[in-house]
């Protein structure tokens, strides 16, 4: 069974960078049948999709984030990282892993979530 | 990119049917079939209900139905069941490469 897990700091100050990690178990991140995106979702709010990533490292963003969002894969650890820059109290969100899948064109897989606070 | 619309939420009682919009634009929801629905219970990670417009994945009830008309997705869930009260949240492919979701609608079962 495929799981994704989150991890990373859960406090950041402002300015700061946000850095996650998310770790793929029970199936690889080097298959060409999937992209590999993050999500957030501040507190009592909306998903807001911030970007993807394919296993080669061809990256997918959202414009009002792009700026400030880069998303990496490192297949040797089967992790893909998200890195926030110059983040500020608005970026205070619940942050999911989740796998997009080409054949089902939807995210099929999601982490639990972790909560990234920005806060001095 | 702006959100899809959403109502901010619906409700039925036990047993109904309740049916769920998601309005874009022809540059995602009416541009592609790529529209997919996430049922999120309080705390949870988002579930996957529905994907290309209307296909259920394996495990999903088939009380859960989707469908679309021009830039307005549907959600329908009928014979509507306690565990259904959650948030329901659309979302799309864009013209841009990009994904775009909903801003969520809470689904009331009275």
């Amino acid at each position: 069974q495929l799981q994704l897990q989150e991890s990373g700091p859960g406090l950041v100050k402002p300015s700061e960078t946000l850095s996650l990690t998310c770790t793929v178990s029970g199936g690889s991140i080097s298959s060409s049948s999937y992209y590999w995106g993050w999500i957030r979702q501040p507190p009592g709010k909306g998903l807001e999709w911030i970007g993807s990533i394919s296993y080669n490292g061809r990256t997918y963003y959202n414009p009002s984030l792009k700026s400030r969002v880069t998303i990496s894969v490192d297949t040797s650890k089967n992790q893909f990282s998200l890195k926030l820059n110059s983040v500020t109290a608005a970026d205070t969100a619940v942050h999911y892993c989740a796998r997009r899948s080409l054949v089902v064109s939807a995210f099929d897989y999601w982490g639990q979530g972790t909560l990234v606070t920005v806060s001095s | 990119q702006s959100a899809l619309t959403q109502p901010a939420s619906v409700s039925g009682s036990l047993g109904q049917s309740i049916t769920i919009s998601c309005t874009g634009t022809s540059s995602d929801v009416g541009g592609y079939n790529y529209v997919s629905w996430y049922q999120q219970h309080p705390g949870k990670a988002p579930k996957l209900m529905i994907y290309d417009v209307s296909k259920r994945p394996s495990g999903v009830s088939n009380r859960f139905s989707g469908s679309k008309s021009g830039n307005t997705a549907s959600l329908t869930i009928s014979g509507l069941q306690a565990e259904d009260e959650a948030d329901y949240y659309c979302s799309s492919y864009t013209s841009s490469t990009t994904w775009v979701f909903g801003g969520g609608t809470k689904v009331t079962v009275l």
